[in-house]
C-alpha cells in the first residue's frame, strides 16, 4: 500500500506571496491533518479534516487555511506569507477521524520564506 | 492550552547504554502515543497507551502510561546506532474530541 503522499517537496517562496500544499493520504484514509514543524516550536497542529469537513483547527491566523476533496485528498493554503512560516509542513493521514488513532505521516513539503 | 513537555532535550548516550525520555501534560489524557523521527526524515508511530498505568513492550523499547495519565516514559535499552532520532509523545485531552498535541522531543544521538 502506497503511504502518504505530499507535493511539492521543496519550495521556496518571497513575503507577501501565496503557497499551497498538496497531500495524498494512504488509500482508505478519509482524515487528513496538517502540521507545522519547526525547530523553535516542534509540531504544531494546523488542521484536521474528516470527510471535506474540518473537524479541528489549531492555534494558527486566518492566513493557514485548508481543505479537503471527496477523494480525500488535502490541500493548505497560506496567503501572505511571512518570514516565519519557513517550516517543514507534515501531513498525516488516518484510517478515520480522531486524534485516538495512528497517525500515518507523508515526507513533509519543506518552505523556505525569503 | 494543552502541553506536553519532554525531557532531556537532548541525549548522547554510547551504544550499549540505557536511554529513557519522559513525557509530562498539563492536562489529563485520554491515550498517548509515542513517534520516532530519524533526521531528515518524518515521524512514524511507535505505539498507542490508552490504560492508567499500562505497560508495552517492543523488543528493546518499554513504554509506560502514568497513573494518573498525565505522564508517559519511553525506556531504550542497550542503545544502537539504529536508534538515533527525535521521539515524541504526543497526546489526547481526556474529555474531548481534540487534537493530538506532541511533545517536545527528546533527540537521540548514540555513538560507538
Amino acid at each position: 500500500k502506497a503511504g502518504v503522499t505530499q507535493t511539492p517537496r521543496y519550495l521556496i517562496k518571497t513575503r507577501g506571496q501565496q503557497v499551497t500544499l498538496s497531500c495524498s493520504p494512504i488509500s482508505g484514509h478519509r482524515s487528513v491533518s496538517w502540521y507545522q514543524q519547526t525547530p523553535g516550536q516542534g509540531l504544531q497542529f494546523l488542521f484536521e479534516y474528516f470527510s471535506e469537513t474540518q473537524r479541528n483547527k489549531g492555534n494558527f491566523p486566518g492566513r493557514f487555511s485548508g481543505r479537503q476533496f471527496s477523494n480525500s485528498r488535502s490541500e493548505m493554503n497560506v496567503s501572505t506569507l511571512e518570514l516565519g512560516d519557513s517550516a517543514l509542513y507534515l501531513c498525516a493521514s488516518s484510517l478515520v477521524a480522531g486524534a485516538a488513532n495512528e497517525q500515518f505521516f507523508g515526507p513533509g513539503t519543506r518552505l523556505t520564506v525569503l | 492550552g494543552q502541553q506536553v513537555m519532554q525531557i532531556p532535550q537532548y541525549q548522547h548516550v554510547q551504544e550499549g547504554e540505557d536511554f529513557t525520555t519522559y513525557c509530562n501534560s498539563s492536562t489529563t489524557l485520554s491515550n498517548i502515543q509515542w513517534y520516532k523521527q530519524r533526521p531528515g526524515g518524518h515521524p512514524v508511530f511507535l505505539i498507542q497507551l490508552v490504560k492508567s498505568g499500562e505497560v508495552k513492550k517492543q523488543k528493546r523499547l518499554t513504554f509506560q502510561f502514568g497513573e494518573a495519565k498525565k505522564n508517559s516514559s519511553l525506556h531504550i535499552t542497550a542503545t544502537q546506532t539504529t536508534d538515533v532520532g527525535t521521539y515524541f509523545c504526543a497526546g489526547q485531552r481526556t474529555g474531548t474530541a481534540s487534537k493530538l498535541t506532541f511533545g517536545t522531543g527528546t533527540r537521540l544521538q548514540v555513538t560507538l
